[in-house]
């Protein structure tokens, strides 16, 4: 119940493109969702957050969506670049539970020139 | 204003050794969290720190131990290393009274011998 799962694992598109990934969740209790951003060889960098009382924040170029009813959220990279090309998490955590962070496996995202 | 420090950067040990890991804080920070990060996975909670106490703790042995000092500052400790135990070690901070947003430090990389 603990569980994150996230997909695709790896992800190629064009500069300029949108990648997508998604994540799925099981425990209800959890109500705070962010994403990180992960280059090689550095500690994950937090991109943007949401809790579940929305259904979509944007930050820049990046946006989730949320849809509590189905326990899934999404990132979306609007107009992509090279420099976004990095490993992306997704991670939920419950305020009930001290905010411990339970990581998806990760998306490797390539954004080809 | 200083993010999360941790030392060293890269470590190498042979097996059945001990090592022990630092961090310091993002400054005005109290509450550290270590996880631990396997090539190619997202990061595993091992515990988390708060007014000098381990307040939760992941699905991880007692090989694995840790201590907060009064400034903030933690240790993550392991004895006896196992191979498996080769990893990215990553501590983030947080402070606990108002964000449960983890801003993560750059890891300090282990290798097991």
């Amino acid at each position: 119940q603990q569980q994150v799962k996230q997909s695709p694992q790896s992800l190629i598109v064009q500069k300029g493109g949108i990648p997508i990934i998604n994540c799925a969740y099981e425990n209800t209790a959890f109500d705070y969702f962010p994403w990180y951003q992960q280059f090689p060889g550095k500690g994950p960098a937090l991109l943007i957050a949401i809790r579940p009382d929305v259904s979509e924040k944007k930050e820049g170029r990046f946006t989730i969506s949320f849809n509590k009813s189905a326990k899934q959220f999404s990132l979306h990279i609007m107009d992509s670049q090279p420099g976004d090309s990095a490993t992306y998490f997704c991670a939920a955590s419950s305020g009930a539970a001290g905010n411990k962070l339970t990581f998806g496996g990760g998306t490797r995202v390539l954004v080809k020139p | 204003d200083a993010g999360v420090t941790q030392s060293p950067t890269h470590l190498i040990k042979t097996r059945g050794q001990q090592v022990t890991l630092r961090c310091s804080p993002k400054s005005g920070h109290d509450t550290v969290s270590w996880y631990q990060q396997a090539l190619g996975q997202g990061p595993q909670f091992i515990f988390q720190y708060y007014e000098e106490e381990e307040r939760q703790r992941g699905n991880f042995p007692d090989r694995f131990s840790g201590h907060q000092y009064p400034n903030y500052s933690s240790e993550l400790n392991v004895n006896a290393l196992l191979l498996g135990d080769s990893a990215l070690y990553l501590c983030a901070s947080s402070w606990d009274r108002t964000t449960d947003t983890q801003y993560f430090g750059p890891g300090t990389r282990l290798t097991v011998l």
